[in-house]
């Protein structure tokens, strides 16, 4: 149980247009989801926390206007990257908490994101 | 402020054992999580502690201490396929976002 899925896995897309990232809890409602980015040898980057039907809260330096989340059910939340630049080619990875449940963050498998 | 440290990398031969540590500084605590990353994948949960003691789950076990914010991840008989970044993580705030470690990269020699 516990699954979380990520769509696409990979994905290559020209400087200036937009990519859309889904991110799906597959048996379980999650009421929180999480965005991370990871750049080649580094760490996660927690971009920001959604919550089922509110506005998503960003982490510091992460432009909300460029990348747009999106939790309108609790089993999916969505990252659109907005005009993307080859800056923002890196793996995008989604996680979900049950609703009411443990602590526990399930992972999604991530989406590789190269922009040329 | 809320920090996590780890060793940044560490070698060890296939059949031994390894300890990975970790300390934590945080506001409040719910607990620690220790995730396996392999290169281009997502993190796979390995351990998650609230109390104080160790905790074996088969080849991995991992420890906690409270009072000296201290965790460690112990690796029994290496394999090859152990060799992976290895994360600690603390959850925070009342969604329980994870304040995370730089990552541990575990290289296995034969």
């Amino acid at each position: 149980g516990a699954v979380v899925s990520q769509h696409p896995s990979w994905v290559i897309c020209k400087s200036g247009t937009s990519v859309k990232i889904e991110c799906r809890s597959l048996d379980f409602q999650a009421t929180t989801m999480f965005w991370y980015r990871q750049f080649p040898k580094q760490s996660l980057m927690l971009m920001a926390t959604s919550n089922e039907g509110s506005k998503a809260t960003y982490e510091q330096g992460v432009e909300k206007d460029k990348f747009l989340i999106n939790h309108a059910s609790l089993t999916l939340s969505t990252l659109t990257v907005t005009s993307a630049h080859p800056e923002d080619s890196s793996f995008y990875i989604c996680s979900a908490r049950l609703a009411g449940g443990p602590v526990e963050q399930y992972f999604g498998p991530g989406t590789r994101l190269t922009v040329t | 402020g809320q920090n996590i440290d780890q060793p940044t990398e560490m070698t060890a031969t296939e059949g031994a054992i390894v300890q990975i540590n970790c300390t934590y500084q945080t506001s409040g605590f719910n607990g620690l999580f220790w995730y396996q990353q392999h290169a281009g994948e997502a993190p796979t949960f390995l351990s998650y502690n609230v109390l104080d003691g160790l905790e074996e789950k088969g080849r991995f076990s991992s420890f906690l201490s409270r009072s000296k914010g201290y965790s460690y991840l112990l690796l029994k008989e290496l394999q090859m396929k152990d060799s992976a970044s290895y994360l600690c993580a603390v959850p925070v705030d009342s969604n329980y976002q994870l304040i995370w470690g730089a990552g541990t990269k575990l290289i296995i020699k034969p």
